[in-house]
């Protein structure tokens, strides 16, 4: 069965400083896509980046990076240079091979302080 | 470019109801994902519609039902509320291409409080 657990339930960052937020993953399937979304408080659930299980490097977008460890099953998604609009909820999610479906953590909230 | 909007936004009902929850796809996109996500949890994968078929289920009861339109628009329909249905319920669009890599676009959702 896939399985996606954030552990941390909330951080706190600075304004124009860098912060990690982790994901662990497990699946039996080679095949599996990893994404990220944001889900600030308006409810609307914001892709931020995709990292596909096969891809040799890791997946960047703008100020987005994720750290992909395979070995490890992690996935970590990496903010770079905090904005006050980046505050919010931040979720990793899972689709395997053949699924339609992706499958959640429970999230983590991020607040970032001026 | 319109996104995926769902109506309504907020919605109460009682126990035993019938709900219907509406949504439209982010223009181009042919395929429509409905999740639940109650309070403080991640999203739960609901069903999925392409070319009007529930193509995959969840962890649903049969109460929770679906449809497809010709338009790609889609509804959620949900029976005999129990309490435990209240949550914000999501939709999902794409363009199907059975890959991995396939990106959900979402909406705001509709909140459902049943009483």
């Amino acid at each position: 069965a896939q399985k996606i657990t954030q552990t941390q339930p909330g951080m706190f960052v600075q304004e124009k400083e860098a912060v990690t937020l982790d994901c662990t993953y497990d699946t039996s399937d080679p095949s599996y896509g990893l994404f990220w979304y944001k889900q600030p408080s308006s409810g609307e659930m914001i892709f931020l980046i995709y990292q596909g299980s096969y891809d040799q490097q890791n997946a960047t977008e703008g100020r987005y990076s994720l750290n992909f460890q395979k070995a490890r099953k992690s996935a970590n998604l990496v903010i770079s240079a905090s904005q006050l609009g980046d505050s919010a909820m931040y979720f990793c999610a899972m689709r395997q091979g053949g699924s339609e479906k992706l499958v959640f953590g429970k999230g983590m909230k991020l607040t970032v302080n001026p | 470019d319109a996104g995926v909007t769902q109506s309504p936004t907020h919605l109460i009902k009682t126990r035993g109801q019938q709900v219907t929850l509406r949504c439209s796809p982010k223009s181009g996109h042919d395929t429509v994902s409905w999740y639940q996500q109650a309070l403080g949890q991640g999203p739960q994968f609901i069903f999925q519609y392409y070319e009007e078929e529930e193509r995959q289920r969840g962890n649903f009861p049969d109460r929770f039902s679906g449809h497809q339109f010709p338009n790609y628009s889609s509804e959620l329909n949900v029976n005999a509320l129990l309490l435990g249905d209240s949550a914000l319920y999501l939709c999902a669009s794409s363009l199907r291409g059975r890959s991995t890599n396939e990106k959900l676009f979402f909406g705001s959702g509709t909140q459902l409080s049943v009483l």
